[in-house]
């Protein structure tokens, strides 16, 4: 059974930091991973989706790696800023135990940027 | 604009009652999603659909209901079998299949038992 876990379950940083924030799962058979963030009371953005034969993706301030043998994913954010407050979740897909396409989530980290 | 709507955005609901929750999409996606997100907890996935008129079952299916008649809508119904079931509630889609394609998300429905 994968499970996705996500730690720290909370992360403050002065504006202004890098920052890094760390995906594992269990099982290495995924098809891609998905970083997404989620404000208070809403529903999912997605951020930067990576498919297993992909090693890195980029969108402006943000990149996600991917080490799929390792079972090891992170989000790495530059120059952070108030805006960037949220909670980050990350996603696998692959096959349930029936064979049915699913996506299996970790519980997030919430993220503070303390102005 | 392209996206998902959820309708509505808090609900309540008496204990024994059904009650059913609205998930719009004019993406054009084939594939649409129902999870349930609890404090402390990932989503889970309830129902899924890849295609109209067809439809699975997820993690945790019992005393939900879901149909699939129109490629746009996804109708979730929560029904009185349901045993806990105040929770934040995401519908998704994605183009088709979820292993390869991103999965996009609606605003969510809150939905509380009295």
């Amino acid at each position: 059974k994968q499970e996705v876990t996500q730690i720290p379950a909370a992360l403050s940083v002065p504006e202004g930091e890098n920052l890094v924030l760390n995906c594992s799962f269990t099982d290495s058979a995924i098809y891609n991973l998905q970083w997404f963030r989620q404000d208070p009371g809403k529903g999912l953005t997605s951020l930067l989706l990576i498919q297993s034969s992909q090693r890195e993706q980029t969108s402006g301030r943000l990149n996600a790696s991917l080490d799929k043998s390792s079972g090891r994913s992170t989000l790495y954010i530059a120059a952070s800023q108030p805006g960037d407050s949220a909670t980050y979740l990350c996603a696998v897909s692959g096959l349930s135990n029936f064979g049915n396409e699913k996506l299996t989530f970790g519980t997030g980290t919430r993220l503070t940027i303390i102005p | 604009d392209g996206g998902i709507t959820q309708s509505p955005k808090y609900l309540f609901r008496k204990e024994g009652q059904n009650v059913t929750l609205s998930c719009e999409q004019n993406l054009n996606h084939d594939a649409m999603y129902w999870y349930r997100q609890d404090p402390g907890q990932g989503l889970r996935l309830i129902y899924y659909s890849q295609i109209v008129n067809d439809f699975q079952k997820g993690d945790i299916a019992e005393g939900y209901s879901v149909s699939r008649e129109k490629k746009e809508s996804f109708p979730l119904t929560v029904t009185s079998a349901q045993k806990n079931p105040t929770a934040f509630y995401l519908c998704a889609s994605s183009r088709y299949r979820v292993l390869v394609n991103e999965q996009f998300f609606g605003p969510g429905t809150r939905l509380t038992v009295l």
